[in-house]
């Protein structure tokens, strides 16, 4: 089975600065997408980012981007230009490429609340 | 596009009755969907995947006889908890994915309180 490991419970971070979040995971398969969800207080999740584990190059949204490390099992989230409305918890998130066979549903980490001070 | 949505989205129930929750994709058809339950300041966790026109697949430790899955049409499931107790209260998300693309798309999610 699948694990996702988000180490810290709780980051803070001054409006306008850079954080970044870490998830390490672990898994025996060879393709999978990883994903970072944020969750504000209303609960809605939403999708920040995504990453195809085939593919090398990091992927970016905007202000958002992913440093992740296959080998090491690594996929960490970095924030730049952090504004008040980044505040939120933030689930990483893996999801097998295996198609059916109930491999479809996403494993969560813990998540991480993430604070931004103005 | 991707829009999921749920109903209702808070439900209050007497210990002892059944409740319903849909989820629906708006602009898209989802053979899969998925059904996760958080409780308060933890994680997601996936309950079921629910399959259109066939029997919904069950995590470990869920109860398939207290969380009835229906999965009528390429646009609907529903999640029915059965004979709810107050350890059934939670926050009860579904999700769905377009396509094979990988990515799952949300309900806003359910608030269930069982008194």
């Amino acid at each position: 089975a699948q694990t996702v490991t988000q180490s810290q419970p709780e980051m803070s971070v001054q409006e306008a600065e850079t954080v970044t979040l870490s998830c390490t995971y672990d898994t025996s398969e060879s393709d999978y997408y990883l994903f970072w969800y944020k969750q504000p207080p209303s609960r809605q999740m939403i999708l920040v980012i995504r990453q195809e584990a085939y593919k090398q190059q990091n992927a970016t949204e905007n202000r958002f981007s992913v440093n992740f490390q296959k080998a090491a099992k690594s996929f960490s989230l970095k924030i730049s230009d952090s504004q008040l409305g980044d505040a939120a918890m933030y689930f990483c998130a893996y999801r097998s490429a295996f198609v059916g066979g109930g491999a479809d549903g996403l494993t969560f980490g813990k998540g991480t609340h993430l604070i931004i001070q103005p | 596009g991707a829009v999921v949505s749920q109903h209702p989205s808070w439900v209050i129930c007497k210990s002892g009755t059944s409740v319903k929750i849909e989820c629906r994709s708006l602009d898209f058809q989802a053979t899969t969907m998925f059904w996760y339950r958080q409780f308060p300041k933890q994680s997601l966790m996936l309950m079921a995947t629910s399959n259109e026109g066939s029997k919904a697949t069950y995590e470990q430790g869920v109860e398939k006889d207290k969380f009835l899955i229906n999965h009528a049409s390429l646009t609907l499931s529903t999640l029915t908890v059965t004979s709810a107790h107050p350890e059934d209260s939670s926050f009860y998300i579904c999700s769905a994915n377009p396509g094979q693309e990988g990515t799952q798309y949300f309900g806003p999610g359910t608030r269930l309180l069982v008194l």
